[in-house]
């Protein structure tokens, strides 16, 4: 059962503390991207990576953002420091890349900071 | 700067008739377009895509019709089902360069009635 796995699936921590949200892509796939959906934005893409390495993490606040995959079956998003404005749905989503651009989503880990 | 927009938040459909669901964009480097369907609490999933080469896909139910002068591009669902009630978000990409970042649009809120 192929899916994209995502821990945890809620979050609830106090401004300041560190988030970290865990994302294990669809084994095969070399492609993995971070997705942030608020009602405002709708979903903005974060940062995505393909062979484990970052190709673009334009849409991050890098002040307070990090995104790593420290191996092929791992990908992890962090914030440090948390902010209420950070209070959001974060979506991982995995994929094979090239001109096959269908991208699989996680169920999303729902942040709340309060 | 919304390069992907559905400018409708919300469409109501009674069930047995056709839901067409709008999506604009302005970057004319597009060419690889996706509809996503997206029930609450879980991720987004992938439905129907097309090829800028194209100006139209079907896959049972589901249409995608591409007007590349218009830049415009919707997609049909006959018959409508209540089943077929959630977020469609549709989304764009660029292949060229090696970029592969995948644009949402905000998404349109599907309800089918019975």
């Amino acid at each position: 059962d192929a899916r994209v796995t995502q821990t945890p699936r809620h979050k609830v921590t106090e401004m300041g503390q560190e988030v970290t949200m865990r994302c294990q892509p669809i084994l095969g796939h070399n492609t993995v991207f971070w997705y942030r959906q608020t009602m405002m934005q709708g979903l903005e893409l974060l940062a995505y990576f393909r062979n484990r390495a970052p190709l673009d993490d334009s849409g991050m606040p890098k002040d307070r953002f990090s995104a790593e995959m420290p191996d092929a079956t791992l990908a992890t998003l962090k914030i440090q420091p948390s902010e209420p404005r950070d209070s959001a749905v974060y979506f991982c989503a995995s994929g094979l890349g090239g001109r096959s651009t269908e991208a699989f989503f996680g169920q999303g880990t729902r942040l709340t900071v309060v | 700067d919304q390069q992907v927009k559905q400018n409708s938040p919300s469409l109501s459909v009674q069930e047995g008739r056709i839901s067409i669901l709008n999506c604009d964009y302005t970057n004319s480097m597009f060419d690889y377009f996706l509809w996503y369907k997206k029930y609450p609490a879980e991720g987004p999933t992938f439905l129907i895509s097309i090829s800028s080469i194209k100006d139209k896909n079907e896959d049972g139910r589901f249409t995608v019709f591409l007007n590349k002068s218009a830049k415009h591009l919707s997609l049909h669902i006959v018959p409508s089902q209540p089943g077929d009630s959630a977020v469609y978000f549709c989304a764009a990409i660029s292949n060229r360069g090696g970029s592969e970042k995948l644009v949402f649009g905000k998404g349109t809120k599907l309800t089918v009635n019975p």
